[in-house]
Order: C-alpha cells, then sequence, then structure tokens
C-alpha cells in the first residue's frame, strides 16, 4: 500500500487559516486521498476526498498537486473546535482494500 | 439522525468474561466494520461486513466474532475476554465499501479487561 506522511504536529492561531501537508510519493494512479480528523475522546470524522482536482465542502478545501504526489489540507478558519488529529489516508479505487489505514497523523493545536 | 451508536460507552470486564459490544446505524449503510484502536497505534480492523448475512475478518479477528442479521445492526462479541483486548472499539459504516465512499464512525466503546 502507498504510505503517507505527516508533520507530528502544527499549531494555528483561532480565525487563521491552516494547511495541514501530506506527502504520498507513492500514490497510484487509481487511490483516493481521503482525510479523517478525530476530536478528543470522539470516534474518526471524515473530512474530504479527491482523486485528481481540488476540491471544496463546507468544513474544507483539499488542494491536490499536479503530480499528486502531495495534497494540502486547507481549514480555512481554524476554530478551538479545529484542534484534533488529522489523518491523510489513500484509498485504492478498486475498494479492495477493506480498512482505512490511519498512520500517526498530524495532531492540531489551536491557540486562542 | 443518529448515525452510527455504539452501545455501551464504557465497559469493564473480567478475564474470561464474554460481552457484546452493539452498533446500529440509521442510514440504511451496506458496509459496516468493527476498529480497534490502541494507544500509540493507528485504528486496526477486527471484521466487517458488505450487507446483511455477509461477513469477514479484518486484520486482527482472533477472539472476536460478528453476524449481521439486519442492515442496521453488526454486533461485535468478545468470546473469553484477555487483558489484550483491552482497547477502544470503533464502529463505522458507509453506504458501500467503495473506496470513494465516506465512512461514518461512533464515538466507541472504552474496554477494559482487569
Amino acid at each position: 500500500d502507498a504510505k503517507t506522511t505527516q508533520p507530528n504536529s502544527m499549531e494555528s492561531n483561532e480565525e487563521e487559516p491552516v494547511h495541514l501537508p501530506c506527502n504520498h510519493s507513492t500514490i497510484s494512479g487509481t487511490d483516493y486521498i481521503h482525510w479523517y480528523r478525530q476530536l478528543p475522546s470522539q470516534g474518526p470524522e471524515y473530512v474530504i476526498h479527491g482523486l485528481t482536482s481540488n476540491v471544496n465542502n463546507r468544513m474544507a478545501s483539499l488542494a491536490i498537486a499536479e503530480d499528486r504526489k502531495s495534497s494540502t489540507l486547507i481549514l480555512h478558519r481554524a476554530t478551538l473546535r479545529d484542534a484534533a488529529v488529522y489523518y491523510c489516508i489513500l484509498r485504492d479505487i478498486s475498494g479492495s482494500a477493506r480498512q482505512l489505514t490511519f498512520g500517526s497523523g498530524t495532531q492540531l493545536t489551536v491557540l486562542p | 439522525n443518529a448515525g452510527v451508536t455504539q452501545t455501551p460507552k464504557f465497559q469493564v470486564l473480567k478475564t474470561g468474561q464474554s460481552m457484546t459490544l452493539q452498533c446500529a446505524q440509521d442510514m440504511n449503510h451496506e458496509y459496516m466494520s468493527w476498529y480497534r484502536q490502541d494507544p500509540g497505534m493507528g485504528l486496526r480492523l477486527i471484521h466487517y461486513s458488505v450487507g446483511a448475512g455477509i461477513t469477514d475478518q479484518g486484520e486482527v479477528p482472533n477472539g472476536y466474532n460478528v453476524s449481521r442479521s439486519t442492515t442496521e445492526d453488526f454486533p461485535l462479541r468478545l468470546l473469553s475476554a484477555a487483558p489484550s483486548q483491552t482497547s477502544v472499539y470503533f464502529c463505522a459504516s458507509s453506504y458501500s465499501a467503495r473506496s470513494n465512499q465516506p465512512q461514518h464512525f461512533g464515538d466507541g466503546t472504552r474496554l477494559s479487561i482487569l
């Protein structure tokens, strides 16, 4: 399986944008890029996913590099509630991998 | 719309006891799964189901049983609890097993085996 690399931790100030990077240099052409986050004492929460083009939803934006070897999750205005561990996950388009493979993720701290 | 509901939220068992962790979803999702999360480790898949009557093993199935008699429910049974099964258990569901489908997680069951 293709692996992802994320920084262990990042800090952001409240109400400022946050850019969370993810490297996936061995990504295959059939891998979706998914982002989940896990707030303290809660289950993981789906954030966004994409294949080739940039994606936007109510929670965040996903910017995918042209060569797809990296991506960035963008939170446009961080709030204290956004403090969580953010996971970048690759999933093969065939769906043959039945599980989400969670790495260690990025612990985001939002400062008031 | 409750989403994925797990019960109980907390449980303490003695070694050798059995119990069932409940998971229910009200989104008419075909795909359901169970993960465990241990400190310092990512979530690991225990069992999954692609529809009622169909289950399969994940990465760490030993010591656990599942069944899927309805679309809504996917209980996880610990046959004879062991201290190594102390963990946080998460149930997840999605519309299908296709990789472009987001998965919805419950809030977990925190299980301690003494």
